[in-house]
């Protein structure tokens, strides 16, 4: 394991209400990302940071929004639950305290969400 | 059409055969692939990672990359059981904040 947890590990919530999806890294990686993996799409990242208050955007941000105010925590918050947020959510971290970025990934063990 | 195409499978072997797993793609900057195998239920692991052109091996496993046809291949050699799994291939530019871009993933299955 590359030191990455998520929690909650499963949720179950209904349309309209916000959910927060928490990463936690204990190994000091720079980058961090939220993907989101569907059957026929394969991974999708949502959003990723850079640094400390540093994000930007995926391919399939609408609906969602990340904050990182620190180094080890990364949260993705969806603000107004939808049917089709139903899905599997995965955390993934990238690039050593001494890189300036890195190609490979590792992922957390992922939080499984059902929108009723 | 999808930047990274992935034949989804699923694809039954048996124990023992070589299994051939393949992604090709539409943007020429890529230069870092990986391929990524997947449990049921459990987040991705890296497995392979490459860089440019060539041959990686390490095991009974060895990745491909061919650039000029814009196609990388993944092979298990006396596949096992265990390999039962999802594969997915990753590519990156390398100047994109280490974005990867995902094919839609291979299910494997190995049979005794």
């Amino acid at each position: 394991d590359a030191g990455i947890t998520q929690s909650p590990r499963h949720k179950v919530t209904e349309t309209g209400t916000p959910v927060t999806l928490r990463c936690h890294q204990t190994e000091n990686h720079r980058y961090m990302y939220w993907y989101r993996q569907d059957p026929g799409h394969g991974l999708r990242l949502i959003h990723y940071s850079y640094g400390v208050k540093d994000t930007d955007k995926g391919e399939v941000s609408d609906g969602y929004s990340v904050s990182r105010s620190k180094t080890e925590d990364f949260l993705l918050t969806l603000e107004s639950a939808t049917s089709s947020q139903t899905s599997v959510y995965f955390c993934a971290i990238s690039g050593t305290p001494r890189d300036r970025g890195s190609e490979t990934q590792y992922f957390g063990p992922g939080t499984r969400l059902l929108v009723l | 059409q999808k930047e990274v195409e992935q034949d989804p499978g699923p694809l039954s072997v048996p124990e023992g055969a070589i299994v051939s797993l393949n992604c090709t793609y539409s943007n020429s900057a890529f230069q870092y692939f990986m391929w990524y195998r997947q449990y049921s239920r459990k987040g991705p692991e890296l497995l392979m990672y490459t860089y440019s052109s060539g041959n990686k091996e390490d095991g009974r496993f060895t990745a491909q990359v061919d650039k000029s046809s814009k196609y990388i291949s993944l092979f298990i050699r006396d596949s096992q059981p265990s390999d039962s799994a999802t594969y997915l291939c990753a590519m990156s530019a390398g100047n994109q904040g280490g974005k990867l871009i995902f094919g839609q993933g291979t299910e494997l299955s190995v049979k005794p």
